[in-house]
Parts: structure tokens; C-alpha cells; sequence
């Protein structure tokens, strides 16, 4: 079974750029997680979608930042413009959601260089 | 607040000891908590849960952990480390009926053979 796929790897851009990362669930995963996470700390959830409709994000940063999962299935984080603060690993995380708690599978991360 | 400490960030052992990793928690209800493993360059990796019932929880690649409610504690164990079991540990939990999982900074493990 394939796992969280995540692009690019890495991503270097000077600030005030635009920049957007891609992530492609696992396969029959509905529910979909980004998260965020600076060196040395643990993910912070950036927002959660269930299928289509993002359900959680109080912690997304509106004025820069947007995600989107047009069709239920892979999504798009997009950081416009960028900032010096922003350098970190965005990861996404996508789970069953059938289970209560269920277990969330990590895709392996875009580390965001901005200089 | 809703919170997750790893009091250690890093632990060091010899190859064949018995290893710890430590985690307290604190979060409103019945908690469900998670252990993952972070190698370089890579996302984080499921080891285990505890969601109710026994308080002994046992995981992937030998490691076990064990929930303490009146210490509010889940400490990650594994009886014979390895030198491959190096990497960053993070412990994670959620509130009972609750969808958001707060995870630690995390815990360095060094295993030197």
C-alpha cells in the first residue's frame, strides 16, 4: 500500500514569494491533515479536512495562508506571500477516519526554506 | 490548555539496556494517546496507542507503553534497545471525544552500541 505522498521535498524561495505544497492521502483515507513543524518542536495542526470540507482551521493563518481539497482526494497548501517565520517542515497526515480515535499516517514532509 | 510534555529531549543508552521514554499529558476527558517515531528526512511513524482497557500497550518493533491515569503518564519502553532504534520520539494525545491531537516537542533517543 502506498503511503502519504508529499512534493516537492524541499523548497527554497526568497520572502514575499508565493509557494504551495502537494499532498496525496492514502488511498480511501477521507479525512486529511497538514501540519506544521519548526525544528526541534512536535506537528501543529495547520487544518483538517473531512473528505471535501475542512472541519478544523482555528489554527490557520488566513491571511497568508490557504488549503484546498477540491475533490476529497489530494490537497494543496499555498502560503502567499511568504515569510522569513514560515521556514519550516509542513507535513500531511491522512487517517480512515471509519475509527474513533483513529490512527494517522505522516506523508514525509516539505521542508520550506525562505530566505 | 490542553498540553503534552516530554521531559527528556534526549535519552541515551547502551545497546541491550532497557529504555525509557517519558511522556505526561493533559487533556480534558478520557484521554487516547499515541507514540510515533521520526527518522531524518522522514514523517512520522505509528508505533502505538492506548485508546481503553489493558494499561500495558504493546507496538511495532518490540516497544510498549504504559498508561498511568492517576500520574497522567505514558511512558514508552522497550526492553532491549537497539543501535536502529535511534530517532526522535514524540508522544501525542487527545481528549476523549475530541478530534485535535496535541503532540510533544519530542524525546532524542541515542543508542550507542
Amino acid at each position: 500500500e502506498a503511503g502519504v505522498v508529499q512534493s516537492p521535498r524541499y523548497k527554497i524561495i526568497e520572502k514575499k514569494q508565493p509557494v504551495a505544497f502537494w499532498c496525496n492521502p492514502i488511498s480511501g483515507h477521507n479525512t486529511l491533515y497538514w501540519y506544521l513543524q519548526n525544528l526541534g518542536q512536535g506537528p501543529e495542526l495547520l487544518i483538517r479536512y473531512e473528505n471535501e470540507e475542512a472541519v478544523d482551521d482555528s489554527q490557520l493563518p488566513k491571511d497568508r495562508f490557504s488549503a484546498e481539497r477540491l475533490k476529497g482526494v489530494d490537497s494543496t497548501l499555498k502560503i502567499q506571500p511568504a515569510e522569513l517565520g514560515d521556514s519550516a517542515v509542513y507535513l500531511c497526515a491522512s487517517s480512515t477516519g471509519a475509527s474513533h480515535p483513529d490512527t494517522q499516517y505522516f506523508g514525509p514532509g516539505t521542508r520550506l526554506t525562505v530566505l | 490548555a490542553q498540553s503534552v510534555a516530554q521531559p527528556e529531549d534526549q535519552v541515551n543508552v547502551a545497546e541491550g539496556n532497557p529504555l525509557t521514554v517519558k511522556c505526561t499529558y493533559s487533556v480534558s476527558g478520557n484521554p487516547y494517546l499515541f507514540w510515533y517515531v521520526q527518522y531524518p528526512n522522514r514523517g512520522l511513524q505509528f508505533l502505538l496507542k492506548y485508546i481503553t482497557g489493558d494499561n500495558l500497550v504493546k507496538g511495532s518493533y518490540g516497544f510498549e507503553a504504559e498508561f498511568n491515569k492517576s500520574q497522567t503518564s505514558f511512558h514508552l519502553k522497550k526492553p532491549s534497545a537497539l543501535v536502529s532504534d535511534s530517532a526522535l520520539y514524540f508522544c501525542a494525545a487527545r481528549g476523549g471525544g475530541g478530534f485535535k491531537t496535541i503532540f510533544g516537542a519530542g524525546t532524542r533517543l541515542f543508542v550507542k552500541a
